[in-house]
């Protein structure tokens, strides 16, 4: 079974500071390991991903994310925190070569974060 | 816009109505997703549809009813709902047998049982 924990349910961050959102997740094979955002009342956007290769990843709107396979984590993070990245930031992983078969994707329960002028 | 759309944006239902909503994508995808989001809980997999047929049912109640016409389209019929159905609903679509490909989804439906 997969499964995907973020431990916090808020994160406030000033503006211009460093972000970032934790992750942890559980797999029994290879972890496929996503980011999306929402904004209110809107769907899921997608951020970024890791398949493979460099543990940091870079994805949309100056996001970036590490893959620590000993931690089994996959934090999100950006340099400088605008306003505009206010929302509902959801983690999700994909249990890829398992043999287990599942191929949607578990989510995390969401951390809000705000960004404070 | 992320090529999945839904319809309608917002709905008000009475518990006896019937109503359907609809999810429609355009990127080619093979398998389709239907999600609900409630407010401070996490967001629940559905439905899940893969080149047309039904492969999960996670336990959900009978007054929801899925169906998919072909690999582009996808509908949850609604009937008999209760207060504690109303939440957001959301379509995804994605590419079976690409392990590493991301789900893309519609804006929602946001659903109001009276």
């Amino acid at each position: 079974a997969q499964s995907v924990a973020q431990p916090e349910d808020q994160v406030n961050v000033a503006e211009g500071n460093p972000l970032t959102v934790k992750c942890t997740y559980s797999v029994s094979g290879n972890p496929y390991l996503f980011w999306y955002v929402q904004y209110p009342n809107r769907g899921l956007q997608f951020l970024l991903k890791y398949i493979t290769g460099d543990n940091l990843v870079k994805g949309s709107y100056g996001f970036e994310a590490e893959f620590n396979k000993s931690q089994t984590s996959f934090h999100l993070k950006k340099p400088s925190a605008l306003v505009s990245d206010s929302a509902l930031y959801f983690c999700a992983v994909r249990d890829y070569g398992s043999g287990a078969g599942s191929y949607q994707l578990t989510f995390g329960k969401g951390t809000k974060l705000s960004v404070i002028p | 816009e992320t090529g999945v759309t839904q319809t309608p944006r917002h709905l008000v239902m009475g518990m006896t109505n019937k109503k359907s909503l609809k999810c429609e994508q355009h990127l080619g995808h093979n398998a389709m997703y239907w999600y609900k989001q409630s407010a401070k809980k996490p967001l629940e997999l559905m439905f899940v549809y893969n080149f047309k047929e039904q492969t999960e049912n996670n336990s959900v109640p009978s007054r929801f009813s899925p169906e998919c016409p072909n690999s582009s389209h996808l509908f949850l019929h609604l009937h008999t709902l209760q207060p504690e159905d109303s939440a957001l609903y959301l379509c995804a679509s994605s590419q079976v047998g690409d392990g590493g490909a991301e789900a893309f989804f519609g804006q929602g439906t946001r659903l109001t049982v009276v």
